[in-house]
């Protein structure tokens, strides 16, 4: 099935740093997302992108936060500087449409950060 | 939150076995997903209820979706030592033109050879 790939796999950084997660979402998908699970807890939305814009961000999305994908290259997470309980897996996702019967949403393998 | 169960819950059962998971959320959803994630990857939708449907059956899988209690049950029958997995119900919500998950906890299930 369509495949996102994201890149590294594991990433270790100390504390102040920035740090920039990549994602490729699956080619003719036009809507992406990033999702982050701390370790033994469920799964939490931290914003959604399309043309270029976030769309809607939640909570988790801090200031320090920032998305972009330019000229359909990797959609990316930028945290600037990092803290502590930034440490978490980091999933992206994408999709090619939206709506009540949207197409599914595919997940990437995940990035693991551990900010120390 | 979303859901009512907080906690990632766990479940050990034997090969062959049948096996149910439930969820409760608690605001108005138009549809349940329920995702597998092995260890290591990312989530992957297995089965999807509308909130016009009841039930819904895909191979060994069953869902159910209950409107007016806000719950939902995940069966597998059968059960192989590859469904070792966890298991997470998500509501969609449809915010404007985009859509976002929101997770339940999980259910760890390992499934015994």
């Amino acid at each position: 099935g369509p495949k996102v790939l994201q890149i590294p796999s594991h990433q270790i950084i100390d504390m102040g740093q920035m740090v920039t997660l990549n994602c490729d979402p699956v080619s003719n998908h036009l809507y992406f997302y990033w999702y982050k699970q701390i370790l033994g807890q469920q799964m939490e939305f931290l914003v959604n992108f399309y043309n270029g814009k976030v769309m809607e961000k939640s909570k988790l999305f801090k200031d320090q936060f920032s998305v972009e994908r330019p000229d359909g290259s990797y959609f990316t997470l930028k945290i600037q500087p990092t803290a502590l309980e930034d440490s978490a897996v980091y999933f992206c996702a994408s999709s090619p449409s939206w709506g009540l019967n949207q197409d599914t949403q595919y997940f990437g393998p995940g990035t693991r950060l551990l900010v120390l | 939150s979303q859901w009512g169960e907080e906690n990632l819950q766990a479940l050990s059962i034997q090969e062959g076995e049948d096996v149910t998971m439930n969820c409760s959320y608690k605001t108005y959803t138009t549809v349940v997903q329920w995702y597998r994630q092995k260890s290591g990857k990312g989530p992957a939708l297995i089965i999807l209820i509308r909130s016009n449907e009841r039930e819904k059956r895909s191979g060994r899988l069953r869902a159910t979706l209950d409107t007016s209690s806000q719950s939902s049950s995940l069966s597998i029958t059968g059960t192989l030592a590859t469904d070792t997995a966890v298991y997470f119900c998500a509501t969609d919500e449809v915010s404007g033109s985009f859509n976002k998950l929101t997770f339940g906890a999980g259910t760890r299930l390992a499934v015994c050879p």
